[in-house]
């Protein structure tokens, strides 16, 4: 079976770092991404890792250990507009994208 | 960046009639698209994956019957919803992977827009 794990929400509040944890279990793995969504709009990319460690673009980096079937996504300098649903997905040996049930993240004043 | 659009970006229909959906790849040739649903605060659940000139590959549980799609070309794919009931309205997404120069395997999916279905 393939299953990913995500928490379910996170709060945090303006100018803080947030860290949202994906760990998951598939059959094969190429990589690993992130993806937002806000309400009521398609999901948008953020980053892929297909090797380990960190990767990094502007407030956000996406870190991967293989061997752990983990990763993280990191937003740093938190803003208002980040608040939305943030969704891991693994690409499986099918070439497809498995996704994660979403981490909601509330960015408070 | 790719842009993948989606036509229409609402409808709403009478429960039995067919709703077609388009997903266009605009600036890419895309070699496999995705279609996805999506109800209210819940992740993307794959429907089927559709590759240029072939059958669609339906995932577990989704009626092929119901819903069909057809990839005639690079560039776009139809999802069309037969007798729609009222437990077919959703958030519907389409995917695209390819990316410029029409790469085969590209590292990224890019969405459409998504269309939201209500079926009454």
């Amino acid at each position: 079976g393939q299953s990913l794990e995500q928490p379910s929400e996170v709060t945090a509040v303006e100018g803080a770092i947030v860290q949202i944890n994906c760990t998951y279990q598939t059959s094969g793995f190429y990589g690993l991404s992130w993806y937002q969504q806000h309400d009521g709009g398609a999901p948008t990319f953020l980053s892929y890792n297909a090797l380990d460690g960190l990767e990094e673009t502007g407030r956000f980096s996406s870190f991967l250990s293989r061997s752990d079937s983990y990763g993280y996504l990191l937003l740093q300098e938190l803003q208002m507009k980040d608040s939305a649903s943030y969704f891991c997905a693994v690409k499986n040996y099918g070439q497809n994208f498995v996704f994660g049930p979403g981490t909601r993240l509330s960015v408070l004043p | 960046g790719a842009v993948v659009s989606q036509h229409p970006s609402w409808v709403i229909c009478k429960s039995g009639t067919s709703v077609k959906i388009e997903c266009r790849s605009l600036d890419f040739q895309a070699t496999t698209m995705f279609w996805y649903r999506q109800f209210p605060k819940q992740s993307l659940m794959l429907m089927a994956t559709s590759n240029e000139g072939s059958k669609a590959t339906y995932e577990q549980g989704v009626e092929k019957d119901k819903f069909l799609i057809n990839h005639a070309s690079l560039t776009l794919s139809t999802l069309t919803v037969t007798s729609a009931h009222p437990e077919d309205s959703s958030f519907y997404i389409c995917s695209a992977r390819g990316g410029p120069f029409g790469a085969r395997w590209g590292k990224t999916q890019y969405f459409g827009p998504g269309t939201r279905l209500l079926v009454l």
